[in-house]
């Protein structure tokens, strides 16, 4: 079946203005994840989405950071502002449920970057 | 804070050259850790979890271990397609949701 797909693949934009990254996870998944991977670090642990409960958000950075899952499926996350040292590549990943999060399918994943 | 350290960075073999990779930890109750493989332009895919000191897990060319502190993971006889970056990752807060990842071991296997 399709995996979790993610657009744009590729964003450049100019420092200051607003991006969406869109992630369609697998169908039937109830938990959705973004992650943020700077280069010569880790994956980064932003924000987390387990069905109709209230997103953890433990993890955004900043508050020009947000995220909005809609219909329980697809998600935004949107940065406003933006600054360059939000280039990064961010990562969507979805599972069954929070219990089985440990198998989290990836996207491919939106390369942005801020000039 | 929990902390997942991997080494080498970066390790070049030959085809058909065994070797291993290491991932060591600080966490405080460790209830798992988790091993991915990332290829170039991708997101990762996962490979294995493991729960407990001892326990061993293997796929392919690949096994898996894990004791107290650390965790490896063996490449037997490896071949070109096994190039990879391999990003271990253990899970923080009450649940498995949060995953801090290591920065991964960038894996090239020379014909």
């Amino acid at each position: 079946g399709a995996g979790v797909s993610q657009s744009p693949s590729n964003k450049v934009t100019e420092k200051g203005k607003d991006v969406e990254l869109r992630c369609d996870p697998i169908s039937g998944h109830t938990a959705l994840y973004w992650y943020r991977q700077s280069l010569g670090q880790g994956l980064e642990f932003l924000i987390y989405f387990q069905g109709n409960s209230a997103p953890d958000k433990s993890g955004l950075p900043s508050d020009r950071f947000s995220a909005e899952r809609t219909g329980g499926s697809v998600s935004t996350l949107t940065i406003q502002r933006t600054q360059q040292e939000d280039s990064a590549v961010y990562l969507c990943a979805s599972s069954f449920s929070a219990a089985d999060s440990y198998e989290q399918y990836f996207g491919p994943g939106t390369r942005l970057t801020v000039t | 804070e929990d902390q997942v350290t991997q080494s080498p960075e970066a390790l070049r073999l030959q085809e058909g050259e065994s070797s291993s990779l290491n991932c060591s930890y600080t966490v405080s109750g460790l209830r798992g850790l988790f091993w991915y493989r990332q290829d170039p332009g991708k997101g990762p895919e996962f490979l294995f979890t493991l729960y407990s000191a001892g326990e061993e897990k293997e796929k392919e060319r690949l096994k898996a271990t894990l004791t107290k502190k650390e965790s490896f993971l063996h490449i037997t006889a490896p071949k070109p397609e096994d190039s990879a970056t391999y990003l271990c990752a253990v899970p923080r807060g009450f649940g498995n949701e949060k995953l801090t990842f290591g920065t991964g071991t960038r894996l090239t296997i020379i014909p």
